[in-house]
């Protein structure tokens, strides 16, 4: 089955760190491009990160110089490493699937989401 | 960055009735839009994308049309099921992605 499980969200501080994952199964992730998207409580949907098959990343103003996207190839999991954490950021953040591995698709494959609070 | 606006926000109907969302890019996005659907405390689900091509396993009541700037997605026959909160997206000129806001429909 084709899925995607994230996890490591919390409650962290402002100011803190936190490191979500996004396991893979039944396709490979260094093969898709893969995004982020985040939506705050009672809000609409963000797009916040992406990266490229070929290793190319790129992010949304609002979190550049603080997320960093990334993926362990042999693990088929992708990361989002979040620094600098502000209120703000406080959203249930998803990762999503480009439904044609040359990217320029829509998102067919989105996990459950996993919830980050920044909160003192 | 591309803007896409939404209409309306919100809407109550009936099941049965025919719903029509309206999708607007700030610029032509030819038809790389899709639809998805979200409901309380899930993840977005794909209903449409390249504006009218319907995703494997969603009811054939969903449709999609449009190109260019404008766009509709249209529910010929709601049902208890579809009740929940609707979210366009262009993949047309990214990054970044950009979503509607939304159109949540509820039970009239």
């Amino acid at each position: 089955e084709v899925q995607l499980v994230e996890s490591g969200g919390g409650l962290v501080q402002p100011g803190g760190s936190l490191r979500l994952s996004c396991a893979a199964s039944g396709f490979t992730v260094s093969s898709n491009y893969m995004s982020w998207v985040r939506q705050a409580p009672g809000k609409g949907l963000e797009w916040v990160s992406v990266i490229y098959s070929g290793g190319s990343t790129y992010y949304a103003d609002s979190v550049k110089g603080r997320f960093t996207i990334s993926r362990d190839n042999s693990k088929n999991t992708l990361y989002l490493q979040m620094n600098s954490l502000r209120a703000e950021d406080t959203a249930v953040y998803y990762c999503a699937r480009d439904m044609d591995s040359s990217g320029f698709d829509a998102f067919d494959i989105w996990g459950q989401g996993t919830m980050v609070t920044v909160s003192s | 960055a591309i803007r896409i606006t939404q209409s309306p926000s919100s809407l109550s109907a009936s099941t049965g009735d025919r719903v029509t969302i309206t999708c607007r890019a700030s610029q032509g996005i030819s038809s790389y839009l899709a639809w998805y659907q979200q409901k309380p405390g899930k993840a977005p689900k794909l209903l449409i994308y390249a504006a009218s091509t319907l995703q494997s396993g969603v009811p054939s009541r969903f449709s999609g049309s449009g190109s260019g700037t404008d766009f509709t997605l249209t529910i010929s026959c709601l049902q208890s099921e579809d009740f929940a909160t609707y979210y366009c997206q262009q993949y047309y000129s990214y990054p970044p992605f950009t979503f509607g806001p939304g159109t949540k429909v509820d039970i009239k």
